[in-house]
């Protein structure tokens, strides 16, 4: 079962530039989760933001969360080269008792020096 | 030093034999769930636990085992591998689903 969509599928931005990622999901939620994956290796755990908050940040990260449009934005802030990754959300949908944790299909960012 | 572990990171073997990939946690996390990654598909969730000896399906159970008899390992079991199942697989740990998840390195598995 797909909750999370990530938009858009592919990104390509120049170093110092600002990132954007979107997220749109389904059902009602407990928490929002976002992480980054450098290619082939395993997902590092980026923010996660509940239900009740609207934004967060965490270095150049900064999430905001919009539970009436069903949906969430990651922004990376004066991009990296080493910023080049895929980046997932994923949700917790409040209504399966907190068992499943469900991801999209990624945003897939290149950041050139 | 917190860290999920894999074992075998790459794996080739053949349709219809045994296989196992182990998974272990040092955090004492409760909640311990298996993921494949497809290209075009994103992460899918095979099996979760919450605890020990309380194991469920996830979204793509069909073809796996899993057992949870001790808190910190986690073993995924293709008791008939197809190419089907032909994938990467990701084990990970928290405290519970709503908490963050550590992920493991990743296993690449090749059915022939």
């Amino acid at each position: 079962s797909q909750q999370g969509e990530e938009d858009p599928q592919a990104l390509s931005i120049q170093e110092g530039e600002n990132a954007t990622m979107n997220c749109s999901y389904k059902t009602s939620i407990n928490n929002l989760q976002w992480y980054r994956q450098n290619s082939g290796r395993g997902l590092v755990h980026l923010i996660l933001i509940r239900s009740n908050e609207r934004e967060k940040h965490s270095g150049r990260l900064r999430v905001t969360l919009d539970t009436s449009k069903k949906s969430s934005s990651l922004l990376i802030t004066a991009s990296r080269a080493a910023d080049t990754a895929s980046y997932f959300c994923a949700t917790v949908p409040s209504n399966q008792a907190g068992t499943a944790l469900i991801f999209g299909k990624g945003t897939t960012l290149s950041v050139s020096s | 030093e917190a860290q999920v572990t894999q074992n075998p990171r790459y794996l080739i073997t053949v349709t219809g034999k045994k296989l196992t990939v182990t998974c272990s946690q040092n955090m004492n996390h409760e909640y311990m769930s298996w993921y494949r990654q497809d290209p075009g598909l994103g992460l899918r969730q095979i099996y979760y636990s919450m605890n020990v000896e309380v194991t469920d399906k996830g979204d793509v159970p069909e073809g796996y085992k899993v057992s949870r008899k001790e808190k910190r390992n986690f073993p995924l079991i293709l008791e008939s591998p197809s190419p089907n199942q032909t994938s990467l697989y990701f084990c990970a740990s928290s405290l519970s689903v709503t908490y963050e998840q550590y992920f493991g390195p990743g296993t690449r598995l090749t059915v022939t």
